[in-house]
């Protein structure tokens, strides 16, 4: 699978967009691009994921490059609730269900 | 329709005991993969089994071990404990192999002393 390389951490007002990129530069032309986020102390949770056209659906929205080389995963009105460690993880959609968690992104979302 | 649930929540054991955590999937899935997640080195994937057969295994000693029974549950078993092996141990289920969305449980946390 390929690597993917995010920002450590971002704030975000509360009601502001958030706005989390995640690069990754190597990936294949059969790779899926894959969004999930972890609140303290919880199981990771789904978020969204897309090949190259974006996405949407009632958490998120994803931007994939037309190069595929980055994405964005957009939270349109962030609130606390959505303070949590945000990994992009890229991989194929046919080999076995293993996932490779990197390091993500702590998003804290402040009033 | 239920979550993925994980027993016990809480565990705390001493070196050289061995433990075994336990599994049930969302009903209808049939494939539950385990995860360990710790400080040092955060969410790694230990195996994943589907039609009680594993398919995938991480980079973990031979002291890790699971199986999936019929009903899709799963156990995983670690032996002989060592302190490095405190950690949360995440289960995760999906409904085949291979769509990428999995259901993840709330996870065992696990103190070894």
């Amino acid at each position: 699978d390929a690597k993917t390389t995010q920002p450590p951490s971002m704030d975000c007002a509360e009601g502001r967009a958030a706005n989390l990129p995640c690069n990754h530069s190597t990936i294949s032309g059969n790779e899926y691009v894959y969004w999930y986020r972890q609140i303290h102390s919880q199981g990771p949770q789904y978020i969204i994921h897309g090949l190259k056209n974006n996405e949407t659906n009632e958490m998120a929205s994803l931007i994939i490059t037309e190069d595929r080389k980055s994405s964005t995963l957009i939270l349109p009105h962030a609130t606390l609730r959505d303070t949590a460690v945000y990994y992009c993880i890229v991989r194929v959609n046919n080999a076995g269900n293993m996932l490779t968690f990197g390091g993500g992104t702590r998003l804290m979302v402040k009033p | 329709k239920a979550g993925v649930t994980q027993t016990p929540r809480y565990l705390i054991k001493t070196r050289g005991q061995q433990v075994t955590l336990s599994c049930s999937p969302i009903s209808g899935h049939r494939s539950v993969s385990w995860y360990q997640q710790t400080p040092g080195q955060g969410l790694q994937f230990l195996f994943e089994y589907f039609s009680e057969t594993q398919r995938n295994k991480g980079n973990f000693p031979g002291r890790f071990s699971g199986r999936q029974f019929s009903n899709s549950r799963s156990e995983m078993n670690v032996s002989t404990l060592e302190l490095g092996d405190s950690a949360l141990y995440l289960c995760a289920s999906s409904f085949g192999l291979g769509p990428g969305t999995q259901y993840f449980g709330p996870g065992t946390r696990l103190l070894v002393l």
